[in-house]
């Protein structure tokens, strides 16, 4: 079946280490690509998202990820964690041959950032 | 601008009951949708809706009924309420390009 796959299901971190979570796809013809963080207690709020152009797409509070096309993979980096990104992130792909209506997630990726 | 609203934030039913959880966007976007978030296994589809009178079924419907009779609104019904449909729910809206924003979620206990 097609589908998301988030490696990672927990990572916990020290501050200003670095952080990579990986995120695969499934789907074989075009896709939008997007990553999403739930803060505890809160809904999901956009990080950054990939549609066409250079694969390497920088978002809020630092994020970027690296969209490799070979390797259906969009994973999710940051330099430097703070304890304040304390929280899970989705990843979600949009394919083009649901006509981009349908969004589909990957089962997430909880981390905790201590201090 | 409200954004993405949802009533109620927190219900408890007994099974075998029956609710709506309501959803409105003020944000003019043509496409909604309901999803259900439980422990391990992200956000999954439920139904979704491309405009006024649209809906169409998303990855898990079996429980649940939607419609949209106005742009703005998307309630989700629960006729007939079991405990697997405990769970999170979120309402989400977006535009062309799917950059989907989120209600703040309702948070479902069927005993």
């Amino acid at each position: 079946a097609q589908s998301v796959s988030q490696h990672n299901h927990h990572v916990i971190l020290s501050e200003a280490a670095s952080l990579e979570l990986g995120c695969n796809y499934s789907y074989g013809g075009t896709v939008n690509l997007f990553w999403y963080v739930q803060y505890p207690g809160q809904h999901l709020q956009l990080l950054l998202k990939y549609f066409s152009g250079d694969p390497l797409v920088k978002g809020i509070k630092g994020f970027e990820a690296e969209f490799i096309k070979s390797k259906f993979s969009f994973n999710l980096r940051k330099p430097s964690v703070q304890w304040s990104d304390t929280a899970e992130y989705f990843c979600a792909v949009t394919p083009m041959d649901t006509g981009f209506q349908k969004l589909v997630f990957g089962t997430g990726t909880r981390l905790l950032v201590s201090p | 601008n409200a954004g993405v609203t949802q009533t109620p934030k927190f219900q408890v039913l007994k099974t075998g009951q029956s609710m709506t959880l309501q959803c409105a966007q003020d944000m003019n976007h043509e496409y909604m949708s309901w999803y259900r978030q439980d422990p391990g296994m992200g956000l999954r589809l439920i139904h979704y809706s491309v405009g006024a009178g649209i809906t169409d079924q998303g990855e898990v419907p079996n429980g649940y009924n939607v419609s949209r009779s106005t742009t703005e609104d998307f309630p989700l019904r629960l006729l007939s309420a079991a405990p697997s449909q405990t769970s999170v729910y979120f309402c989400a809206s977006w535009t062309d390009y799917n950059e989907q924003f989120f209600g703040p979620g309702t948070r479902l206990t069927v005993l």
